[in-house]
């Protein structure tokens, strides 16, 4: 399995502003994956990141938004710029695990904006 | 495209009653199909996969069966426990590994003592 830390766990931001979430793996995966959960919706996939490569983002997502870098195999970010309070929601990271469809997720950043 | 469709919640049991959870699915091919739960301030978590037909999947008392007749995954348990208060998720993945998951809305789950 994989050990997923994201950084922050948590944050207020002022709209207009911009966040930038960290993810980390404990070991080298190939796909890396952004989701949004907004209060009480599923998960929403924001965009696929593969390293050495650009990411890869699903419809209603653009990269002006939320931009991701990938600059290694352990290590991605996910920003979210010019905020505002629809934004609101909890970001969360996983990763392939090699096995079908199965994934591994960080713990989540709960963003809010004001 | 591909969705998955689960029951609205929330749901509100005793301790020690039996748990259904429906989720249904709409896939072209023969996907994987999962359930994943977050329990309170934490991520979410594997509960339990199948990846063809006439699968069962389980976990900690928990049991799905993969039926592709009617499409469906359904989540079950036959005596929960207030620890089991949790959102579960059911998501399903295409054939292709690495392919991102499509997930219902989420069902919540809460058990009282």
């Amino acid at each position: 399995s994989a050990v997923i830390s994201q950084k922050p766990s948590r944050d207020i931001c002022q709209r207009g502003t911009s966040l930038t979430i960290q993810c980390q793996v404990d070991s080298q995966v190939t796909m890396m994956f952004w989701y949004r959960q907004q209060p009480g919706q599923s998960l929403t996939l924001i965009a696929t990141a593969n390293q050495g490569s650009e990411a890869t983002y699903e419809s209603g997502f653009v990269i002006d938004k939320f931009p991701i870098s990938r600059p290694n195999l352990t290590f991605s970010t996910l920003t979210v710029s010019n905020m505002s309070p629809e934004d609101s929601s909890i970001y969360l990271c996983s990763v392939a695990s090699g096995r079908v469809g199965e994934q591994y997720f960080g713990p989540g950043t709960r963003l809010t904006v004001t | 495209g591909d969705s998955v469709t689960q029951m609205e919640g929330p749901v509100t049991l005793s301790e020690e009653a039996f748990l259904t959870i429906n989720c249904t699915y709409t896939a072209t091919g023969y996907p994987s199909l999962f359930w994943y739960v977050q329990y309170p301030g934490e991520g979410l978590q594997l509960l339990l996969k199948a990846t063809k037909a006439d699968d069962k999947g389980s976990n900690k008392g928990f049991e799905a069966t993969y039926r592709k007749e009617t499409t469906s995954f359904h989540l079950e348990k036959g005596s929960v426990q207030v620890s089991d208060s949790a959102v579960y998720f059911c998501a399903l993945s295409p054939r292709q590994a690495g392919t991102a998951l499509i997930f219902g809305k989420g069902t919540t789950l809460s058990v009282s003592s």
